[in-house]
């Protein structure tokens, strides 16, 4: 049973473009929402989190918009550059000891 | 501050071996997690320890065990390994003292054949 779905798998985008990932959940009860990237080799690191009474958060050049009514949040990434191409998690945090749930995941791949 | 640190990087084991992952943080912090990544999956919860002293199951516990040794280290065994646990292997921490963010080690890369 997954209870976060991302999408899509991977993604290609032109420097300078706009990336946008996608996640859906199902759970009511969660209430934080991180996005992580990873790159090859490294560990998960946080890169923007969102609570759900917030409609969006803005951090440099990625962006969480979250739409609790339809339990959807996304992250965007303006002027994408090379240096971003990894690998990014969303994630959703609920229940005991904040365990937190985890999307499949989506390779980004910017190309110069 | 070296933040989570794993050892081994990397452990080739035979069907049956078994062996502990070292997990440490020097943040202070009182939770810690383990984590496997299989392509395609994303990071599924192995077990975790709220607090010093306690431990709970994740969503694939089976094959393994923890030890949260103090508050700064947390251990997974695998007693008896199986080709099914070749993943890569994180550990990660967090507050819980208001924090929500998990912070995460670089990873063990194991391999069962």
């Amino acid at each position: 049973q997954q209870q976060v779905k991302q999408s899509p798998q991977s993604l290609i985008v032109q420097k300078g473009g706009i990336s946008i990932i996608n996640c859906a959940y199902e759970n009511t009860a969660f209430d934080y929402f991180p996005w992580y990237q990873q790159f090859p080799g490294k560990g998960p690191a946080l890169l923007i989190a969102i609570r759900p009474d917030v409609s969006e958060k803005k951090e440099g050049r990625f962006t969480i918009s979250f739409n609790k009514s339809a339990k959807q949040f996304s992250l965007h990434i303006m002027d994408s550059q090379p240096g971003d191409s990894a690998t990014y998690f969303c994630a959703a945090r609920g229940g005991s000891n904040y365990k937190l749930t985890f999307g499949k995941g989506t390779l980004l791949t910017v190309n110069p | 501050n070296a933040g989570v640190t794993q050892t081994p990087k990397f452990q080739v084991l035979k069907t049956g071996q078994s062996m502990t992952l070292q997990c440490a943080q020097d943040m202070n912090h009182n939770s810690m997690y383990w984590y496997r990544q299989d392509p395609g999956m994303g990071l599924r919860l192995i077990y975790y320890s709220a607090s010093e002293g306690t431990t709970d199951k994740g969503e694939v516990p089976n094959g393994y065990n923890v030890s949260r040794l103090n508050k700064r280290e947390f251990s997974l065994r695998l007693e008896s390994a199986a080709p099914s646990q070749t993943s890569v292997y994180f550990c990660a921490s967090r507050s819980g003292t208001g924090g929500l963010g998990q912070y995460f080690g670089p990873g063990t890369r194991l391999t069962v054949t």
